[in-house]
């Protein structure tokens, strides 16, 4: 059984549009993730969710929306993509007590 | 697949040798560490974690060392097989409400035949 599940798994779009991505988790965690893997590899944080409710916004470009309409679904829809939102997006979540983050797949995302 | 121009340090270790990967975290804070695993094309994996209360931890194949005076953190393997070639990150939080993950670096790992 997969704990956190994302899809796609690749999205190719060009510049301009607006694409969405879905994340589920199973684990049963009131937290949820999104980061931002860049081509050198490093991974940041973009935002968190507790129980529905956004805690953490790290100072990401509004063309990025996260919608958690439950605990168990965080999904990032991003407006008027650019060519600089290339990247492996991965969806997280942990426990309460934010401990061990269990991660999905990640969405890889090429913006042409 | 990865990037042309990626600047990840690289360890390159024998099969069979034990493997030493080092990393500085930043936050005095923080109370709590992991060190996970990424392979292409797959999402980090949990390996093992430290509490601040702890300066060791073992597990299977695996001894994670933490060093809160100089706030560094490393990562042991023993008898490194094939299979553990993958990029290696540790990350730092501080446990409770609102917490975050804050990843290192990565290290690629690479073990040679």
């Amino acid at each position: 059984d997969t704990a956190v599940s994302q899809t796609p798994k690749y999205l190719v779009t060009q510049m301009g549009n607006d694409k969405s991505i879905k994340c589920e988790q199973n684990l049963g965690h009131d937290t949820m993730y999104w980061y931002k893997q860049d081509s050198k590899k490093f991974l940041k944080i973009m935002f968190s969710y507790n129980n529905k409710e956004l805690i953490i916004n790290e100072t990401v470009p509004n063309r990025f929306s996260p919608k958690s309409p439950d605990k168990a679904h965080l999904n990032l829809h991003i407006n008027s993509l650019e060519l600089g939102d290339s990247a492996v997006y991965f969806c997280a979540s942990s426990p309460p007590d934010g401990t061990e983050a269990f991660f999905g797949q990640g969405t890889r995302l090429t913006v042409v | 697949g990865e990037s042309v121009g990626l600047h990840l340090p690289t360890l390159s270790v024998q099969e069979g040798d034990n493997s030493i990967i080092n990393c500085a975290y930043s936050n005095s804070a923080s109370d709590y560490f992991i060190w996970y695993k990424q392979e292409s094309g797959k999402g980090p994996q949990f390996i093992i974690d430290i509490r601040s209360n702890m300066d060791k931890r073992q597990g299977q194949r695996v001894t994670v060392l933490l060093n809160k005076t100089v706030k560094h953190l490393s990562l042991q393997i023993a008898a490194t097989q094939p299979g553990d070639s993958a990029v290696y990150f540790c990350a730092e939080t501080s446990t409770g409400a609102n917490s975050k993950l804050t990843f290192g670096k990565g290290i690629t790992l690479s073990v040679r035949p």
